[in-house]
């Protein structure tokens, strides 16, 4: 069974880095064609997607976005964290892990989320 | 890359079909047969649907389907249910090998 789950600071304040961690279990980020993606939503909004980190360490990021992100993985400890640097108030998000596809072979979607986690910019 | 755009809302009757539309260009939907589409019920995470244009995961409806046109993807729903109200999010691949989520559209069964 594929599980995920956020973790990370529920308050920021502006122009702070954040750093969120994602913490997984049911699969192996050494595993070929794995990845792992970040989404995040702000209350009432659309989903935004951040970036995506995959097996052999190729990374993807938000083309708008992408000077103020990085995404690593720890394979060992199963875990892959996200930093976002000079965070803003409209930041303020729930911010979600996803595990990348994959049946027979690995697809571009993302089927088993985390729970998410708030994470509220403000001073 | 900006958001793909899809119809704030649509509305049916329970046992009718909707169809939601989701328009991109020629560097993401009109590009690539990845799109993919997920369902948000208000408070929980994304729920994957659809993926590469029109297949369902195991465990999914065979009441939802996919397909595309040049550069919009939809999604159809029929048999309209009461559970299906919630969000729905298209989403692409893109020419940047990143991805891109629609603008959402809330389905409200009548």
């Amino acid at each position: 069974q594929i599980t995920l789950k956020e973790s990370g600071p529920t308050l920021v304040k502006p122009t702070q880095t954040l750093t969120l961690t994602c913490t997984f279990s049911g699969f192996s980020l050494s595993s070929s064609g794995v990845g792992v993606g970040w989404i995040r939503q702000p209350p009432g909004k659309a989903l935004d997607w951040l970036a995506v980190i995959y097996w052999d360490d190729d990374k993807r990021y938000n083309s708008f976005l992408n000077s103020r992100l990085t995404v690593t993985k720890d394979t060992p400890n199963n875990q892959v964290v996200l930093t976002m640097t000079n965070m803003d108030p409209v930041d303020t998000a729930t911010y979600y892990c996803a595990h990348r596809f994959c049946s027979g072979g690995c697809f571009d979607a993302f089927d088993i989320w985390g729970q998410g986690t708030m994470v509220t910019v403000s001073s | 890359q900006s958001a793909l755009t899809q119809p704030a809302s649509v509305s049916g009757s329970p046992g009718q079909s909707i169809t939601i539309s989701c328009t991109g260009s020629s560097n993401d939907v009109g590009g690539y047969n990845y799109v993919s589409w997920y369902q948000q019920h208000p408070g929980r995470a994304p729920k994957l649907m659809i993926y590469d244009v029109r297949y369902r995961p195991s465990g999914v409806s065979n009441r939802f389907s996919g397909s595309k046109s040049g550069n919009t993807a939809s999604l159809t729903i029929s048999g309209l249910q009461a559970e299906d109200e919630a969000d729905y999010y298209c989403s692409s691949f893109t020419r940047n090998s990143s991805y891109v989520f629609g603008t959402g559209t809330k389905v409200t069964v009548l």
